[in-house]
């Protein structure tokens, strides 16, 4: 089955740019989903489809896709960022499709 | 747009439970729909997910041949039925909508999502 690799932490200080990093076999292929959730709330949607950001979602969250990384990048961070954030995809073709990252909790210094 | 799960609670090794997901404020029909839990401290999993007419059900291969969803369009809900539950199953399972309908072997991204209803598996 299709395994998604994530960092378990990633740490930044206020006004820096965050990277967090979503490993897998080709990934550039297909379509990757990024999900904000924050202690004791439900997920949250912050891009979709590599890079599309929903509505609501602020400018500084984007993402990219390519090869066998794909990567969702905040700039500006600020304290309200702190959370867990979890990459996605849709292994087409598998029997098992749905595929979540480990998660990576990203600590705003 | 809502999504509010029940049926959620304790249940014993073995039992069984049926979790329901009632949504509002969009047109069900038009949807995919799926589950996704998350175990105590554990990250995000992809339980099962459904199309909108229900001609395409998909299961993570830890939940086969144990758990069966299902949709009643008429009554803009989607369940999930738990059955030979294990400790292992404990989690808080989620409702999550997709962004549209299943198509051509794709499913789009988990648009909205409900709060959650805690499943204790525990003797």
């Amino acid at each position: 089955s299709y395994v998604l690799t994530q960092p378990p932490s990633v740490s930044v200080a206020p006004g820096k740019t965050a990277r967090i990093t979503c490993g897998g076999n080709n990934i550039g292929s297909k379509s990757v989903h990024w999900y904000q959730q924050k202690s004791g709330q439900a997920p949250v949607l912050v891009v979709y489809d590599d890079s599309d950001r929903p509505s609501g979602i602020p400018e500084r969250f984007s993402g990219s896709n390519s090869g066998n990384m794909a990567t969702l990048t905040i700039t500006r961070v600020e304290a309200g960022d702190e959370a867990d954030y979890s990459c996605q995809v849709w292994d087409s073709g598998s029997d098992h499709p749905g595929v979540f990252g480990g998660g990576t909790k990203l600590t705003v210094l | 747009v809502q999504l509010v799960e029940s049926g959620g609670g304790p249940v014993k090794p073995g039992g069984s439970l049926r979790l329901s997901c009632a949504v509002s404020g969009f047109s069900f029909f038009g949807y995919s729909m799926n589950w996704v839990r998350q175990a105590p401290g554990k990250g995000l999993e992809w339980v099962s997910s459904i199309s909108s007419d229900s001609a395409y059900i998909y299961y993570a291969d830890s939940v086969m041949g144990r758990f069966t969803i299902s949709r009643d369009n008429a009554k803009n809900s989607i369940y999930l039925q738990m059955n030979s539950l294990s400790a292992a199953d404990t989690a808080v399972y989620y409702c999550a909508r997709s962004g549209g309908d299943y198509d051509r072997g794709a499913m789009p991204e988990f648009d909205f999502w409900g709060q959650g209803s805690l499943v204790t598996v525990s003797s």
